[in-house]
């Protein structure tokens, strides 16, 4: 059982520097989206997609841009990395409203 | 945004005492959902309340959702150290499964 899977689990970036951030789930969930955890805080909504083909933005959306071509994958993009973007990121999906969410193990990244 | 308010922020408690963290909201929820993170871990589903005054209880775990829909606990009776990690809930957003509105976690501690 795969379920949510986000690659890679470790980055460090140059300021400057863009890169994305891999998640697929394996489970057919049309819902899927992207939250950054950063120390002491909850965990905030960046992009959510409610199926292939349609994205959203979330709370946090500046520097990050998001695209759902197929249903099991959702990467994440950072633009042009800075040091406020240093976080724990968690790719989620669901089956629909009121599910249970899934999320995956989280990334750790790292902007100097 | 409409916010869920969680408290306590942190709380340390000897082994075998109990812990409650509440969460509150100014608006009805159509529904909530509880989650806890393992340091270091992601966030993984405990359970959904959905109906007014609905009691669900897992093992020493006792949720609660208010008359009201705008709040609801989480009891642990008698904690142990597996009981560690943030404990987060999560206000349901309509039209998108995969996106709640969490609050700020409530970290527990426990001294063995």
């Amino acid at each position: 059982n795969a379920g949510v899977t986000q690659t890679p689990k470790f980055q460090v970036l140059k300021t400057g520097q863009s890169m994305t951030l891999q998640c697929a789930q394996d489970m057919n969930h049309e819902y899927m989206s992207w939250y950054r955890q950063d120390p002491g805080m909850g965990l905030r909504l960046i992009h959510y997609s409610v199926g292939a083909g349609i994205t959203d933005q979330g709370e946090v959306p500046n520097g990050y841009n998001v695209s759902r071509s197929t249903t099991e994958d959702f990467p994440l993009r950072l633009l042009s990395a800075a040091p406020s973007q240093t976080s724990v990121y968690f790719c989620a999906s669901s089956k629909g409203q009121g599910y249970t969410i899934y999320f995956g193990e989280g990334s750790w990244l790292t902007v100097v | 945004g409409q916010q869920v308010m969680q408290i306590p922020q942190y709380q340390h408690v000897q082994e075998g005492e109990d812990f409650t963290t509440y969460c509150n909201s100014s608006t009805t929820l159509s529904n909530i959902q509880w989650y806890k993170q393992r340091p270091g871990g992601h966030p993984v589903f405990l359970i959904q309340l959905v109906k007014s005054g609905e009691v669900k209880k897992q093992k020493r775990l006792t949720f609660q959702f208010g008359e009201a829909k705008k709040n609801s606990s989480l009891h642990i009776t008698a904690t142990q150290t597996t009981d560690v990690g943030t404990y987060f809930c999560g206000r349901g957003v309509e039209t998108s499964g995969s996106r709640l509105t969490f609050g700020e976690g409530t970290q527990l501690t426990v001294n063995p």
